[in-house]
């Protein structure tokens, strides 16, 4: 099925340790985002890529890197994780703003 | 900054009933709005959305209003049916903004009792 991909669904890390988020997109979008969801805080944007090559942070970019690998894939990276960084995670992308946003299914991490 | 709130966390109606969801948002430039609606353990899915040049929009079963004078805007529900209990996101984008970044509000839960 086309759409936005991520992977993992879970994770769990202890303190300290780093991982990378993926997420790949099959509608040729242009644009893509990292969002994480807090309970009662609904989605705040980590980081964005308006377009291939171009990456910008969000409202909560701290602790995180971005790589627009390509057109279609767009990672997340934790270089330290911390307990605070516990969330679950979602990759967007978008083509025309008409069309909204299309999400992934989320990546639940845990960090002990 | 700018923001994007729901008046409600939780919303419960009776099946067969309307809902009506509230979201205000804070930046007079944003131009571009969405509903989503997300079930347990799924992203976020697109249900409608509405440009500011219109006061409502109608899809299959939804209606979404916007007020840009007090820069509120609602989705309604017909015949609320179980399947339509979910959490229900606005969001709020300017057309400007090159990025299309959307801010989200913190979402409001849809109950249907039965």
């Amino acid at each position: 099925n086309a759409g936005v991909t991520q992977t993992p669904k879970f994770q769990v890390l202890k303190t300290g340790q780093s991982m990378t988020l993926q997420c790949a997109q099959d509608m040729n979008h242009n644009s893509m985002y990292w969002y994480r969801q807090d309970p009662g805080m609904g989605l705040r944007l980590i980081y964005y890529s308006a377009s291939e090559g171009t990456t910008d942070k969000g409202e909560v970019p701290n602790g995180y890197n971005v790589s627009r690998l390509n057109k279609r894939e767009f990672s997340l990276r934790l270089e330290s994780a911390a307990p605070s960084q516990t969330s679950v995670y979602f990759c967007a992308s978008s083509g025309l703003l008409d069309y909204g946003y299309t999400f992934g299914s989320g990546t639940r991490l845990t960090v002990v | 900054g700018e923001s994007v709130g729901l008046h409600l966390p939780t919303l419960s109606v009776q099946e067969g009933d309307n809902s009506i969801i509230n979201c205000a948002y804070s930046n007079s430039a944003s131009d571009y709005f969405i509903w989503y609606k997300q079930e347990s353990g799924k992203g976020p899915q697109f249900i409608i959305d509405i440009r500011s040049n219109m006061d409502k929009r109608q899809g299959q079963r939804v209606t979404v209003l916007l007020n840009k004078t007090v820069k509120h805007l609602s989705l309604q529900i017909a015949a609320t049916q179980p399947g339509d209990s979910a959490v229900y996101f606005c969001a709020a984008s300017s057309m400007m903004d090159s990025s299309y970044k959307l801010i989200f509000g913190s979402g409001t839960r849809l109950l249907v009792r039965p």
